[in-house]
């Protein structure tokens, strides 16, 4: 069974870096799918913010490109997502998901976690 | 990199089929067969219902199914249950590899 669950700050002050991590287990990231993140914020629909591929091939939502990295660490069968120079408009639900290889269909996704851009 | 469009409220009362659209264009769902929907209930993470067009993943039932005609996709629930009250949301492959999203629609059970 595979299960992601996302881990970090629940709160970050503006301009500062919301990190977060996905914890993947049941399942190998290096195993032939991309690994993605996606963010919801209140009462709105979803965003997709990018997908990584274990190798470190990454795509970026064009709007969100300038200030977001996305890595994997394969030892730890993790992927993480930063995103610089955060505003208010960064606070949303945030999850992470594992994403088809071809398809970039979202086929197991993790609980979310909230992250509010608040001083 | 513009959202689909889809109708932001659809309803029916039990027993019902409803249909909710989603519609890019040809650099998204025109462009590909690579639409998913996801259905999302309240405080809870999207689960995926129908991938490539047409499939459905094993579990989902068979009252929901997807279809395409050009830059729009189209979700169905047949024989409407009150389990089906959720937000859905479409998401579509596009040009240049990204992913995009629909507005989401938010179905009623009378």
């Amino acid at each position: 069974q595979v299960q992601l669950q996302e881990s970090g700050p629940g709160l970050v002050k503006p301009s500062e870096t919301l990190s977060l991590t996905c914890t993947v287990s049941g399942y190998s990231i290096s195993s032939g799918y991309y690994w993605g993140w996606i963010r919801q914020p209140p009462g709105k629909g979803l965003e997709w913010i990018g997908n990584i591929y274990y190798s470190g091939t990454t795509y970026y939502n064009p709007s969100l490109k300038s200030r977001v990295t996305i890595s994997a660490d394969t030892s730890k069968n993790q992927f993480s997502l930063k995103l610089i120079s955060v505003t208010a408009a960064d606070t949303a639900v945030y999850y992470c998901a594992r994403v088809g290889f071809v398809e970039w269909s979202l086929d197991y996704w993790g609980q979310g976690t909230l992250v509010t851009a608040s001083s | 990199q513009s959202a689909l469009t889809q109708p932001a409220s659809v309803s029916g009362s039990p027993g019902q089929s409803i249909n909710i659209s989603c519609t890019g264009t040809n650099s998204d769902v025109g462009g590909y067969n690579y639409v998913s929907w996801y259905q999302q209930h309240p405080g809870k993470a999207p689960k995926i219902i129908i991938y490539d067009v047409t499939y459905r993943p094993s579990g989902v039932s068979n009252r929901f199914s997807g279809s395409k005609s050009a830059n729009t996709a189209s979700l169905t629930i047949s024989g409407l249950q009150a389990e089906d009250e959720a937000d859905y949301y479409c998401s579509s492959y596009a040009y240049t590899s990204t992913l995009v999203f629909g507005t989401g629609t938010k179905v009623t059970v009378l």
